[in-house]
């Protein structure tokens, strides 16, 4: 199972809007609602952003928006704040009842 | 509040065995599946391994399918992962995770993390 695509790095400056897009194929991505989305920060435990492609758990700011169109989901931040600064990586599940994490997108706020 | 506590990494030379545990807390661990996932130094998320709350389905990467085994002891709140023929390839920290509500959903709860270091 290959890992999703991710872009390497996307950034943005403090009160924007950003966008990492997570490519797979109709295996994964396109097949299920089973997108999901983490923040990890450097030297953390990942944290779940967003999950079933566009919930938020408990306690995640609505800044955080995820959507899906075909084999690509994207996880949206708006009001890009500097505590947003960290690695986002995509998951899904497959068709092999596996789950393929993203390739892992690096945010930095400018 | 959800707790989970991974063991049993270190240091183990190519070919060699390890059994990480995890054990949980804070919840009512027959309920929900679990998860193994692993992030080798500087790298991005793999997941390894899964299993259903009732331990009737397992599931395996297949980068470790044949080699590492997924198990549960619901009694005693523990996960646990056999590792065996370890390769370079698989030095990582190995995180434990919950998912937060079907088995594919998502993994809201994560513990700290065991570094299983494979060298000679």
């Amino acid at each position: 199972q290959s890992a999703l695509t991710q872009p390497a790095s996307v950034s943005g400056s403090p009160g924007q809007s950003i966008t990492i897009s997570c490519t797979g194929t109709s295996s994964d991505v396109g097949g299920y609602n089973c997108v999901s989305w983490y923040q990890q920060h450097p030297g953390k435990v990942p944290k779940l952003i967003i999950y079933e492609v566009n919930y938020r758990p408990s306690g995640v700011p609505d800044r955080f928006s995820g959507s899906k169109s075909g084999n690509a989901a994207s996880l949206t931040i708006s009001g890009l704040q500097a505590e947003d600064e960290a690695d986002y990586y995509c998951s899904s599940c497959t068709t092999s009842s596996t789950s393929v994490f993203g390739t892992g997108t690096k945010v930095t706020v400018l | 509040e959800v707790q989970l506590l991974e063991s049993g990494g270190g240091l183990v030379q190519p070919g060699g065995s390890l059994r990480l545990s995890c054990e949980a807390s804070g919840f009512t661990f027959s309920s929900y599946a679990m998860s193994w996932v692993r992030q080798a130094p500087g790298k991005g998320l793999e997941w390894v391994s899964g299993i259903s709350g009732s331990d009737i389905s397992t599931y395996y990467a297949d980068s470790v399918k044949g080699r590492f085994t997924i198990s549960r002891d619901n009694s005693k709140k523990t996960l646990y992962l056999q590792v065996n023929s370890l390769r370079a390839e698989d030095t990582a920290v190995y995180y434990c995770a919950k998912v937060i509500d079907d088995f594919w959903s998502g993994f809201l709860n994560w513990g700290q993390g065991t570094l299983v270091t494979v060298s000679s």
